[in-house]
């Protein structure tokens, strides 16, 4: 079945710690993105890539970095510059060949500080 | 830049009856895309409806029917006969068209509005 994969599902960060949360996908889908989403908040836009070896960043994108080396592999880490980084992390991916096509979602990465 | 505003942050109704959710949203943009996704507890995302600002007709899918008015800026969901499993974390999402191809640049999400279904 097609779809994507997050991994781990549940992931703890020490103080000045760089975490990186896994996401790949076997849609054949051009675009990926990584959502943040925190208690009480909608989701938000931490990165996007439309293409390999390409990205850019979203609305919160300090203290986070990212990869886009395979198409199917769009890995984020959260540095120890991230001073919050308590949250739910969802990666998605879309095709950019039709318009209108919604994101597919992975089931998501929870990762807390110790 | 693009704002989504769900304006009911719970709602709780009885099996089987017809609810309203609430979504504004404020553009300078002409040819964008609207969605509702539901998140369950299992927190998965999952796409409800969706709407092509271009087409003056509302989707409906099963249950499911939007009230889509582009003047105002309003997407409310309607679901009818509401059954226990409708019972999730609603998101309204924005979406602009790009030439490079569809939600190239990501999804703006409303906070939510969490659904209650009471037996």
């Amino acid at each position: 079945d097609g779809g994507i994969t997050q991994s781990p599902k549940y992931l703890f960060r020490k103080e000045g710690q760089n975490v990186t949360l896994s996401c790949e996908q076997n849609l054949n889908h051009d675009a990926m993105y990584w959502y943040r989403q925190d208690p009480g908040q909608g989701l938000r836009l931490i990165y996007y890539s439309q293409i390999v070896n390409d990205f850019q960043k979203g609305d919160i994108a300090e203290g986070y970095s990212v990869s886009r080396e395979k198409k199917e592999s769009f890995p984020l880490t959260v540095t120890s510059a991230q001073k919050n980084p308590t949250a739910f992390y969802l990666c998605a991916s879309s095709t950019l060949q039709v318009s209108n096509q919604p994101q597919h979602f992975g089931d998501g990465t929870r990762l807390s500080i110790l | 830049a693009q704002t989504v505003t769900q304006s009911q942050p719970e709602m709780s109704v009885q099996e089987a009856e017809t609810v309203t959710l609430s979504c504004t949203y404020d553009t300078s943009e002409n040819n964008y895309y609207l969605f509702w996704y539901k998140q369950p507890p299992s927190r998965q995302m999952i796409l409800v409806i969706r709407q092509e600002a271009y087409k003056q007709q509302n989707a409906t899918e099963n249950r499911f029917s939007v009230n889509f008015q582009k003047a105002a800026k309003s997407f409310s969901l309607k679901i009818s006969d509401s059954q226990l499993g409708d019972t999730a974390m609603y998101f309204c999402a924005f979406m602009k068209h790009t030439y490079s191809g569809g939600g190239a640049d990501g999804l703006t999400f409303g906070k939510g509005t969490h659904l209650i279904i009471q037996p």
